[in-house]
């Protein structure tokens, strides 16, 4: 079964400033992807970012990229220029390729804290 | 666009109560469909998927049950409301792409408090 891993209960970072959220997971599937949401005190989950396993590049979306380091199973999330307003929690989510269908297994999360 | 719909947004309910969750979604057809369940402070844990009209998986043994009556409309249901079901449960979305990795989509989600 496959599992992901976040080590950090609770991030803090200056505005502007940039941070990177850990996340590591565990499977033997060739194929899966990789996930970021951001879920603010709200309750809602904000998709942010996707990295397929054969991706050869590091996904970006504006202020968010993903450092994946395959052979580390790493898929770890780079905020950069910090504001106010990326305060929230963040989980990182796995699924198998083939016919999983999509389903996501979630990390525990970590709640980030932007310092003004 | 495609936008989800959840209701309602908060609910308490007595132990042994029934329960009906709906989730409706707009703009797109045959989406794969999911209910989540968030426990306080933890990550989401998948309760059901469906690939299609009358087509429900289970992944834990639980006392809810779903169904989907039409294409974008997904129910989660209960007989008797146990104090363990209470949690923020979630429905989602995805178009079943594998490239995207059934990239998945979000409702604003049902807090559910059973007393």
């Amino acid at each position: 079964a496959q599992k992901i891993t976040q080590t950090q209960p609770g991030m803090f970072v200056q505005e502007k400033e940039a941070v990177t959220l850990d996340c590591t997971y565990d499977t033997s599937d060739p194929s899966y992807g990789l996930f970021w949401y951001k879920q603010p005190s709200s309750g809602e989950m904000i998709f942010l970012i996707y990295q397929g396993s054969y991706d050869q590049q590091n996904a970006t979306e504006g202020r968010y990229s993903l450092n994946f380091q395959k052979a580390r199973k790493s898929a770890n999330l780079v905020i950069s220029a910090s504001q106010l307003g990326d305060s929230a929690m963040y989980f990182c989510a796995f699924n198998a390729g083939g016919t999983s269908y999509g389903k996501l297994t979630f990390g525990q999360g970590t709640i980030l804290t932007v310092h003004p | 666009s495609q936008t989800i719909h959840q209701w309602p947004a908060t609910l308490v309910q007595p132990v042994g109560s029934p329960l009906s969750l709906e989730c409706t979604v707009e703009g797109t057809s045959n989406p794969n469909l999911y209910w989540y369940r968030q426990a306080a402070g933890r990550g989401l844990q998948l309760l059901f998927y469906s690939i299609g009209i009358d087509q429900i998986s289970s992944e834990v043994p639980q006392n809810l049950s779903a169904s989907r009556p039409q294409d974008r409309q997904f129910i989660l249901s209960s007989k008797k409301l146990l104090l363990s079901d209470s949690g923020f449960y979630l429905c989602a979305w995805s178009l079943g792409i594998p490239d995207r990795g059934y990239e998945q989509y979000f409702g604003p989600g049902t807090r559910l408090t059973v007393t």
